[in-house]
């Protein structure tokens, strides 16, 4: 079983709908949550970190579920500019950052 | 501003031959990373470094070198061990602990001719 691991799509959403992701992990000593974006053939750019009260920006939200160890990234009124690829990170307690293969998001016209 | 600096963009290896990848980085970041992606593929850890002169093997380091001198420069060389080095090399820092995730560089995009 993958440390860290998503769907990985694609995802195929109209323009305006709501799309959610979730991600889970295996270990449970993991410290910290992150959602990057990867636009194709660029570098991952940090979208959000995960708080474990949850946290939205914007449209965006992520949630965490230490019981269950997933986490989650919501979508809402999505635009076609958030067709990208999708990554979770976790960061684990010896400080090593692992990252899930992504989960890739087209938003269709 | 601050920023990770990565060179060449794209890069094009004969066979046989070493080539060296240059990340800078002004953040004041301990902590260094290199980082190969292949096509439709996540991210491999090649060598990460989190101290001046100190380095540690990532999950795939075959066939690759790094040296860490200085605190803001983390080269990375693809020699002629690396039997498949057609990818995209992406270079990215951190804080200790990394409580703010990484930065990454623009990458570089090395072909093999």
């Amino acid at each position: 079983r993958k440390e860290v691991e998503q769907d990985p799509g694609p995802f195929n959403v109209p323009e305006g709908a709501t799309v959610a992701f979730n991600c889970t992990y295996s270990n449970s000593a993991s410290q910290s949550f992150f959602w990057y974006r990867q636009d194709c053939r660029k570098e991952p750019k940090l979208l959000m970190s995960v708080y474990s009260s949850g946290n939205e920006d914007g449209r965006f939200t992520a949630q965490l579920n230490r019981a269950s160890q997933y986490i989650s990234l919501l979508i809402r009124d999505s635009k076609l500019s958030d067709s990208a690829t999708y990554l979770c990170v976790v960061r684990r307690r010896d400080d090593k950052i692992i990252f899930g293969k992504g989960t890739r998001l087209h938003i269709l016209p | 501003d601050g920023g990770i600096t990565q060179s060449p963009k794209y890069l094009f290896r004969k066979e046989g031959q070493n080539v060296t990848l240059s990340c800078e980085q002004n953040l004041n970041h301990d902590a260094m990373y290199w980082y190969r992606q292949d096509p439709g593929q996540g991210l491999r850890l090649i060598y990460y470094s989190q101290i001046v002169n100190d380095f540690q093997k990532g999950d795939i380091a075959e066939g690759y070198s790094v040296s860490r001198e200085k605190k803001e420069s983390f080269p990375l060389t693809v020699t002629s061990a690396q039997k498949n080095p057609t990818a995209f090399y992406l270079c990215a820092s951190s804080t200790l602990p990394g409580v703010y995730g990484y930065t990454f560089g623009s990458g570089t995009r090395l072909t093999v001719v």
